[in-house]
């Protein structure tokens, strides 16, 4: 299996315009978390889906922040509009069912908004 | 909201040092992985521990998981350059096989 690819692996954009962030996750995986990394907060839990159903939005920082997941195979989180705060390393992951089950993480997308 | 606490942040030893790092939370966790993170890269899998009070061995890694599955730390013996990275622990929520990510201990190992 190719693992979890995520588009693109760097994204420069300017202030206010629409950013969208792609991952593909590992065939067969139940649940995909998009996550947040930046040096002051660590590696923050944004959503979850779980059989491609949200389960848990509460890390959304704002409203300019959505995802939607419109298959198994595919997921977008998509800000709009961008603002510099918002420059990060964004992580896609995707685990089996079950408890204690290992996360497999992309490679992740730089975002850098100027 | 779930806290995980890393300590040290940082840490810079030589190369044949023995090192721990520490991952506390007020929480309880269903389980509790340890991941590592290299530059340019996501973080992966180390190991998981589920019972209160369980140790793994990893070659020269040691993880135990606190009695009160609250805690965790991750014992290295002969660290080695290898082994430079950043160390996530995170904490399963019960029943919602969702993972809170600690705050995260950078290890440089020189030679």
């Amino acid at each position: 299996d190719a693992g979890v690819i995520q588009s693109p692996r760097h994204e420069v954009t300017e202030m206010g315009q629409e950013v969208t962030l792609r991952c593909k996750p590992i065939s067969g995986h139940d649940y995909l978390f998009w996550y947040r990394q930046t040096m002051m907060r660590g590696l923050e839990l944004l959503i979850y889906f779980n059989n491609n159903v949200p389960i848990d939005d509460s890390g959304m920082p704002e409203d300019r922040f959505s995802a939607k997941m419109p298959n198994a195979s595919f997921s977008t989180l998509k800000i709009q509009p961008s603002e510099p705060r918002d420059s990060a390393v964004y992580f896609c992951a995707s685990s089996r069912e079950g408890a204690g089950t290992e996360a497999f993480f992309g490679q992740g997308t730089r975002l850098t908004v100027v | 909201t779930q806290l995980l606490e890393q300590s040290p942040q940082f840490l810079s030893i030589q190369e044949g040092e023995n090192l721990t790092v520490y991952c506390n939370s007020s929480s309880v966790f269903s389980s509790l992985q340890w991941y590592r993170q290299e530059p340019g890269e996501g973080p992966v899998l180390l190991v998981t521990v589920v019972t209160g009070g369980e140790v793994k061995k990893l070659k020269r890694l040691t993880f135990q998981f606190g009695d009160a599955r609250k805690d965790s730390s991750l014992h290295i013996t002969a660290a080695q350059p290898g082994d430079t990275g950043l160390y996530l622990c995170a904490g399963e929520d019960t029943g919602f096989q969702k993972l809170v990510f600690g705050t995260g201990t950078r290890l440089l190992v020189s030679p």
